[in-house]
């Protein structure tokens, strides 16, 4: 495709269901990360992939978030016993090689997850 | 640990006027970069400018430069004969220059609004 995309657009849920949230990068990207922006808060990172290994975690808030990569595409975001402060944005991003001296990071227009 | 501060919540400029976007940022590092990134109602992020620390001349894009204090750890955005299409939040960014995880380290952004 031409940019990140992301779905579904809008979630709503309620407190204690599960929720995934699907990143589809650009075509080629290898370098995949996630991100949250919390109402008044900057984006924060949660996970970073390198093709289909993520090497780091280090951002995920809980044990209730996990995300996967597959075929060095797809990602899914999976968040496990919503909670109300896990209502958010959800931000997805891709770069075409990590570590080459400067390549940009694109992003995807997020997914609003509203856990009620 | 990187952090970047954007101590400014909210500015308003007048159209056609020029407005400065402030950011500090605290690091160990001797080599990075240093982002704008525009965030519209729309929620896509969009790269505005960048600047690599080992330059020492500010970067400039059309309508928008930067004002790059090494020593200081400042980076402040100038966005010149504002338009109404620039109301939008800007997040300042930090990422590192080497290593292959290419994330970013987000301010908490400021609200632009601007007046016709």
């Amino acid at each position: 495709g031409a940019g990140v995309s992301q779905s579904p657009s809008n979630k709503v849920t309620e407190k204690g269901k599960d929720v995934e949230l699907r990143c589809d990068p650009i075509s080629g990207h290898t370098a995949l990360y996630w991100y949250r922006q919390s109402l008044g808060q900057g984006l924060e990172f949660l996970i970073y992939f390198q093709g289909n290994s993520a090497p780091d975690k280090s951002g995920l808030p809980s044990d209730r978030f996990s995300a996967e990569r597959t075929g060095g595409s797809v990602s899914t975001l999976t968040i496990q016993r919503t909670q109300q402060e896990d209502s958010a944005v959800y931000l997805c991003a891709s770069n075409l090689v990590p570590g080459v001296e400067y390549n940009e990071q694109f992003f995807g227009p997020g997914t609003r997850l509203t856990v009620l | 640990a990187q952090t970047v501060t954007q101590s400014q919540p909210e500015m308003s400029v007048q159209e056609a006027e020029t407005v400065t976007l402030s950011c500090t940022y605290d690091t160990s590092e001797s080599d990075y970069y240093l982002f704008w990134y525009k965030q519209p109602p729309s929620r896509q992020m969009i790269l505005v400018i960048r600047q690599e620390a080992y330059k020492q001349q500010n970067a400039t894009e059309n309508r928008f430069s930067v004002n790059f204090q090494k020593a200081a750890k400042s980076f402040s955005l100038k966005i010149s004969d504002s338009q109404l299409g620039d109301a939008a939040m800007y997040f300042c960014a930090y990422r590192s220059y080497t290593g292959a995880n290419s994330k970013l380290t987000f301010g908490k952004g400021i609200t632009l609004s601007v007046r016709p």
